[in-house]
């Protein structure tokens, strides 16, 4: 299942400043587009998400951008902090509250 | 801060053996799912469920699978006649609207190690 896909494993950035995960999928019918942090030992919690209507969305340190005609959305974390440091998952759904489908995943490490 | 409770947090089977995952989701929660991640791979959805019935389940949940609420807290996973390949974190899931995945709140997961 090669629907959502992040491409890369992992980043690191020094903290301060900004961290980009990327991430590409080709079902053109996904009107749902959400990312998850997870750290270890415990389950994914939401983070941000966008509608296929938008193309940006912020929250904070967190904005979420979706390029539609590329088929691919990025969360951008500015300025990171070491406890921004977690997996990162992409996910996506045909609409709002229906199943996701996720990405790898990438795992960023922000250092002092 | 509410949460989603998974037990057990590790358990092993032997192949071919019965396993029971469970969950207590949050209280007021109507809607609950269970997803999976085999190490490596990425996390999938097995299956949601509402009003004591399967709502969506996708091509992994088969007739090895099934979901059950038997009381007003908890929610299980039963997988009949275990393989290797079942071996993965197992999330449940939980929300209390529906149509709103950003609602979603998971649990730490059962990590299951089939022998």
């Amino acid at each position: 299942d090669q629907q959502v896909k992040q491409n890369s494993p992992s980043l690191s950035v020094q903290e301060g400043r900004i961290s980009i995960l990327n991430c590409d999928y080709t079902n053109s019918m996904f009107d749902y587009f959400l990312w998850y942090k997870k750290y270890p030992a415990e389950g994914p919690t939401f983070l941000i998400s966008i509608s296929s209507i938008k193309d940006k969305n912020e929250d904070g340190r967190f904005t979420v951008f979706l390029n539609k005609s590329a088929k691919h959305l990025s969360l951008h974390i500015v300025p990171s902090q070491p406890g921004d440091s977690a997996v990162y998952f992409c996910a996506a759904s045909l609409s709002r509250g229906s199943r996701l489908t996720f990405g790898e995943g990438t795992q960023l490490t922000v250092n002092p | 801060e509410p949460e989603v409770t998974q037990t057990p947090s590790h358990q092993v089977t032997q192949m071919g053996q019965e396993v029971i995952l469970r969950c207590v989701p949050i209280s007021n929660h109507l809607y609950f799912y269970w997803y999976r991640q085999i190490l490596g791979q990425k996390v999938e959805f097995l299956v949601s469920f509402y009003n004591n019935e399967i709502s969506e389940k996708s091509e992994i949940f088969d007739d090895q699978f099934s979901v059950e609420r038997p009381d007003g807290s908890n929610f299980t996973l039963k997988i009949r006649s275990t393989k290797l390949e079942d071996s993965a974190m197992y999330f449940c899931a939980s929300s209390q609207v529906l149509g709103f995945s950003e609602k979603l709140f998971f649990g730490s997961g059962t990590q299951l190690s089939v022998l």
